[in-house]
């Protein structure tokens, strides 16, 4: 699985927008970028996901770099209740496994009021 | 509703004993799938299962077993616990099972073998 990097940490003040980065150099042709988070003490949450072109929804946007080595997740306005860890995942569009989600660190997003 | 709920959510066990986790989902979808969060806070799959096919990690002891009594369910069962098996365990369910699915996470269950 290609994977991706991600800075550890990361801070924002509320209601500010936040941006976190994540490179994925090696993605191939096929590979959806997912972003989920993980509030503390709770299970992970779908963000949003693209593949090739930029992607809104409610929860945030999505952008992602015209090679496809890199993509933003854009939160807008950063709430209290955004602090979470954030994960950047790779999903491959083959094989008997291309549903299953590989983790890596994430990055921590600390909002301070 | 909680459309993906695990029960218990705190497990506290012996080593050497067996032990089951449940999990449900209500959302009517095809593949549920067990992920393991340790410690140091790392997720890992563990299983995925849809009626067709279960796909199961390699680094996964075979004292690990997924049982699907329906569709809606796929329990843990873990035999002879280890001290190693103290972590987070996270179900999840999606409609396919592909690159595309959205997985819908349970609130995790903390077992904790002393």
């Amino acid at each position: 699985d290609a994977k991706t990097t991600q800075p550890n940490s990361m801070e924002s003040n509320e209601e500010e927008p936040v941006h976190l980065p994540c490179n994925h150099s090696t993605i191939s042709g096929t590979d959806y970028i997912h972003w989920y988070r993980q509030l503390p003490s709770q299970g992970p949450e779908y963000v949003i996901h693209g593949l090739t072109s930029n992607v809104n929804n409610r929860m945030a946007s999505l952008a992602i770099a015209e090679d496809r080595k890199s993509s933003t997740l854009i939160l807008h306005r950063a709430t209290l209740r955004d602090a979470a860890v954030y994960y950047c995942i790779l999903r491959a569009n083959y094989g008997g496994s291309q549903g299953n989600l590989i983790f890596g660190k994430g990055t921590k997003l600390s909002v301070k009021p | 509703d909680t459309a993906v709920s695990q029960t218990p959510k705190y497990l506290v066990t012996q080593m050497g004993n067996d032990k089951s986790i449940k999990c449900e989902q209500n959302l009517g979808h095809d593949t549920m799938y067990w992920y393991k969060q340790d410690s140091k806070k790392f997720l890992k799959i563990m299983f995925s299962y849809n009626n067709k096919e279960l796909i199961i990690n390699e680094t996964v002891p075979n004292r690990f077993s997924p049982k699907s009594p329906d569709k809606a369910h796929l329990n843990l069962h873990i035999n002879s616990l280890e001290l190693g098996d103290s972590a987070v365990y996270f179900c999840a369910s999606s409609q396919g099972g592909d690159s595309t699915d959205t997985q819908y996470f349970g609130p995790g269950t903390r077992l904790t073998v002393l």
